[in-house]
């Protein structure tokens, strides 16, 4: 069984462009986390989606948006970037919305902002 | 906020030594999950505790989950090179608020 995968594996912009990453989640899973991974700051949770809604949103600028597709898929967009976005993106996946669904990630997208 | 507080932030052991790390909440946790990442990789599940005072053992690991669960640990016995890597614990809780709240993670490195 195939995992979640991301792309593109790595990004380069410039600051104030825009960057789109991408993640299929696990077949048969519904619902696709995003977080950020910044150097020496650990996992910060960035969206959730779930059957194609966006059910939660962490502490993040409104700049930082996504949405799921109605094949699961989804899409992180970062809109004028800035510096500090440099990170590693992950995303992963969950058989549902429960508390006690396992997560499993990606490879993750690191995304350089120049 | 709702934060799970991890220590150490570094751990630095012989091979063969013994690794602990430690999680806290300030507020009651659904469950707690651990996960390790390799250097250069990403998270990887490792295990999910649920109930309280659960024990859960994976070979040389042991974990652990309070009996308030508030607080869970994650123990290695005799470590190898191949243990080497940042552990995370990551908590939920419940509801309908899906997404894991993630401590800060140890780094763990193994000298031969």
């Amino acid at each position: 069984e195939a995992g979640v995968t991301q792309s593109p594996t790595h990004l380069i912009k410039t600051r104030g462009q825009q960057a789109t990453l991408r993640c299929s989640p696990i077949s048969g899973h519904t619902s696709v986390y995003w977080y950020q991974q910044a150097l020496g700051l650990g996992l910060q949770f960035l969206l959730w989606y779930d059957e194609g809604e966006e059910r939660n949103r962490g502490n993040f600028p409104p700049r930082f948006s996504g949405r799921q597709f109605p094949n699961y898929s989804s899409e992180l967009n970062v809109n004028a970037l800035e510096l500090e976005d440099s990170a590693l993106y992950l995303c992963a996946s969950s058989v549902g919305q429960g508390p006690t669904d396992t997560q499993y990630f990606g490879p993750g997208t690191r995304l350089t902002v120049l | 906020g709702q934060q799970v507080m991890q220590i150490p932030q570094y751990q630095h052991v012989q091979e063969g030594e013994d690794f602990t790390t430690y999680c806290n909440s300030s507020t009651t946790l659904s469950n707690i999950q651990w996960y390790k990442q390799r250097p250069g990789g990403h998270p990887v599940f490792l295990i999910q505790l649920v109930k309280s005072g659960e024990v859960k053992k994976q070979k040389r690991l042991t974990f652990q989950f309070g009996e308030a669960k508030k607080n869970s640990s994650l123990h290695i016995t005799a470590t190898q090179t191949t243990d080497v890597g940042t552990y995370f614990c990551a908590g939920n809780y419940g509801g309908s608020q899906g997404n894991l709240i993630f401590g800060k993670g140890t780094k763990l490195s193994v000298k031969p």
